[in-house]
């Protein structure tokens, strides 16, 4: 079954430990996303990826890290957790449209979700 | 920048009625996609209709259809013949066609709605 898939699903940490919410497709996707979902903001974008070795900062990087070693995967690192991060966090991987040479993504497709708690 | 807004934060409908949720966009961006995404109870982001920017004839997904009006940089959903499982919270997403930051999706802020048997 194609799907991107995120651990944990539920993670309650305190401030300042480190910790890494992994993200994996089966797609072969080479675009992947982090968002994070916060009530009466929507979603936004924090990092993205547009194939292995190659991120880029979203909207809202402050405070995360990703990488990219592998096309399947692409975790997200928070090195020192705030309570402002506690959030709903997002992964999606999109395959690349058209044939152009200008890379374009198309639609994305969302994993389950990380519901992440700093106290 | 561009922005996506819904103004109806939550909306109710009564099962097999059609109700229509609201979304308006701004940008300078000529070519770009439309998204709704569906957010039931259990928080999974599913996607429920996509439309390309370029294309004048709007989107359908079985009982799901937009209106899209790019003049006027609207982008309303109708839901048809309602069910007990669309309740669920609703986003549209707006994302460019080229350019910097094209993967981006940028969302409103979403309308809730509620299905009544």
């Amino acid at each position: 079954e194609a799907q991107v898939t995120q651990n944990p699903r539920y993670l309650i940490t305190v401030t300042g430990k480190k910790l890494t919410v992994t993200c994996s497709q089966n797609m072969n996707h080479e675009y992947m996303s982090w968002y994070r979902q916060d009530p009466g903001l929507g979603l936004r974008q924090i990092y993205y990826s547009m194939n292995v070795e190659v991120t880029d900062k979203g909207d809202v990087p402050e405070g995360y890290k990703v990488s990219r070693k592998e096309k399947r995967n692409f975790p997200l690192i928070l090195e020192s957790p705030s309570p402002n991060q506690t959030s709903l966090y997002f992964c999606a991987s999109s395959p690349p449209l058209g044939t152009s040479g200008r890379y374009r993504t198309d639609t994305q497709y969302f994993g389950p979700g990380t519901r992440l708690t700093v106290l | 920048a561009q922005t996506v807004t819904q103004s109806q934060p939550e909306m109710s409908v009564q099962e097999a009625e059609t109700v229509t949720l609201s979304c308006t966009y701004d940008t300078s961006e000529n070519n770009y996609y439309l998204f709704w995404y569906k957010q039931p109870p259990s928080r999974q982001m599913i996607l429920v209709i996509r439309q390309e920017a370029y294309k004048q004839q709007n989107a359908t997904e079985n009982r799901f259809s937009v209106n899209f009006q790019k003049a006027a940089k609207s982008f309303s959903l109708k839901i048809s013949d309602s069910q007990l499982g669309d309740t669920a919270m609703y986003f549209c997403a707006f994302m460019k066609h080229y350019g910097g930051s094209q993967g981006n999706l940028i969302f409103g802020k979403g309308t809730k709605l509620s299905v009544k048997p």
